[in-house]
């Protein structure tokens, strides 16, 4: 099967901070990949997609990098409600499932 | 639009009880994956369905777990006998395709006492 690494963290941030997350994939076949949050004891949410080379949405801003095959995600001006464990997804081509990365767990702190 | 529904929220089971988890994938979604998590650690894929299909059950212990997805009706994932080691949140999530985002419920927690 097809493998997602992320650093599992935890990452602690002060409020205010810029943080990044890596994630690397070994699909290099991939064409689409997707950023979820989970809080603890929740379903994870859907946070960004990306299709091409990046997307932005307000403070978040998800980079693709193929030629090194990882996905980052930039967490700017953090609030305290960022904390939660942030997930890459990599959809494998074919009949296999969406594979999630362990998770990287982010700590803002006042 | 309705979104990816589960249930029971949460049940409790005796061991060596039956347990059933439904799962009615967003209109529109003909993929359904199903995912156990323990506290602390992450989401473990089970199994991939498509209407009537086992696509993938990699994941799935070889006994006493079994899913489905019927042409009509939700997606279920049954464990038989269930024993202690068993209990944990069990998410379902449906996608319109194997390449799209996929969205998920709000799981259902499986206690075994």
């Amino acid at each position: 099967r097809k493998e997602v690494e992320q650093d599992p963290g935890p990452f602690n941030v002060p409020e205010g901070a810029t943080v990044a997350f890596n994630c690397t994939y070994s699909n290099s076949a991939s064409q689409s990949f997707f950023w979820y949050r989970q809080d603890c004891r929740k379903e994870p949410k859907l946070l960004m997609s990306v299709y091409s080379s990046g997307n932005e949405d307000g403070r978040f801003t998800a980079q693709l990098n193929r030629a090194s095959q990882y996905i980052s995600l930039l967490i700017r001006d953090s609030k305290l409600s960022d904390s939660a464990t942030y997930l890459c997804v990599v959809p494998d081509s074919g009949n296999t499932p969406l594979v999630f990365g362990k998770g990287t767990r982010l700590s803002v702190i006042a | 639009n309705a979104g990816v529904m589960q249930n029971p929220r949460h049940l409790v089971r005796r061991r060596g009880q039956e347990a059933r988890l439904r799962c009615s994938p967003m209109k529109g979604h003909s993929h359904v994956y199903w995912y156990r998590q323990l506290p602390e650690e992450g989401l473990k894929f089970m199994v991939y369905l498509q209407k009537e299909n086992i696509i993938d059950e990699s994941g799935m212990p070889k006994e006493r777990f079994s899913a489905e997805f019927p042409k009509e009706g939700p997606s279920i994932l049954r464990i038989q006998q269930v024993v202690r080691g068993d209990s944990a949140a069990y998410f379902c999530a449906s996608s319109q395709d194997s390449n799209t985002e996929a969205f998920f419920g709000q799981g259902t927690r499986l206690t075994v006492v």
